[in-house]
């Protein structure tokens, strides 16, 4: 799976936007860019996903570049409890790739009121 | 309520003494994996299964054992636990993409297992 660069750490108002950024410059064209999220030792949660359109759920935006070498995640209302560490993971998918997921080091966003 | 639950959520033991972990979903997922999370070293996979009676080693599997004998259920076990094992643990299941078809999967995650081993 290739590997994916995130900032470590970023402040976002509540209510305001919150625009979180992934490079992922050695992507292949069968890998799927993925978004989970932990709030403090909760269990991941799943955010959204994309291969090559932008996606839009009841969660978030995710915004992938044309040549797909990187991807923004934007969280449209941020709140408190959004306050989280946000990991953009990139795989393939399907049954000879199997279903492990490798977590980085993820972005710490801290929502302020 | 779709869910993954895990049980017991913290426990502390002592060395040796041999202790089961369960993990149960109601999705009805084929695949089931367990992970662990350690500071600054992220989510590792210890073990997986694909389907009932099915299962295979993750990244770290030493002094750990699984066993799937129902689709819900993958629960995790320490024979002889040792400090170096405590941690927190995850369960996680999703389904399994089928064999012609490439397409996204999503795994839902139980809340977490606190372990200390003392």
């Amino acid at each position: 799976d290739a590997k994916t660069t995130q900032p470590p750490s970023m402040d976002c108002a509540e209510g305001r936007a919150a625009n979180l950024p992934c490079n992922h410059s050695t992507i292949s064209g069968n890998e799927y860019v993925y978004w989970y999220r932990q709030i403090h030792s909760q269990g991941p949660q799943y955010i959204i996903h994309g291969l090559k359109n932008n996606e839009t759920n009841e969660m978030a935006s995710l915004i992938i570049t044309e040549d797909r070498k990187s991807s923004t995640l934007i969280l449209p209302h941020a709140t408190l409890r959004d306050t989280a560490v946000y990991y953009c993971i990139v795989r393939v998918v399907g049954r000879a790739a199997g279903n492990k997921l490798t977590f980085g080091g993820g972005t710490r966003v801290l929502v302020k009121p | 309520e779709a869910q993954v639950t895990q049980n017991p959520r913290y426990l502390i033991t002592v060395t040796g003494k041999k202790l089961t972990v369960t993990c149960s979903q109601n999705m009805n997922h084929e695949y089931m994996s367990w992970y662990r999370q350690d500071p600054g070293l992220g989510l590792r996979q210890i073990y997986y299964s694909m389907n009932v009676e099915v299962t295979d080693k993750g990244d770290v599997p030493e002094g750990y054992k699984v066993s799937r004998k129902e689709k819900r259920n993958f629960p995790l076990i320490l024979e002889s636990p040792s400090p170096n094992q405590t941690s927190l643990y995850f369960c996680a299941s999703s389904l399994w993409a089928p064999r012609d078809r490439v397409g996204p999967d999503t795994q839902y995650f139980g809340p977490g297992t606190r372990l200390t081993v003392l």
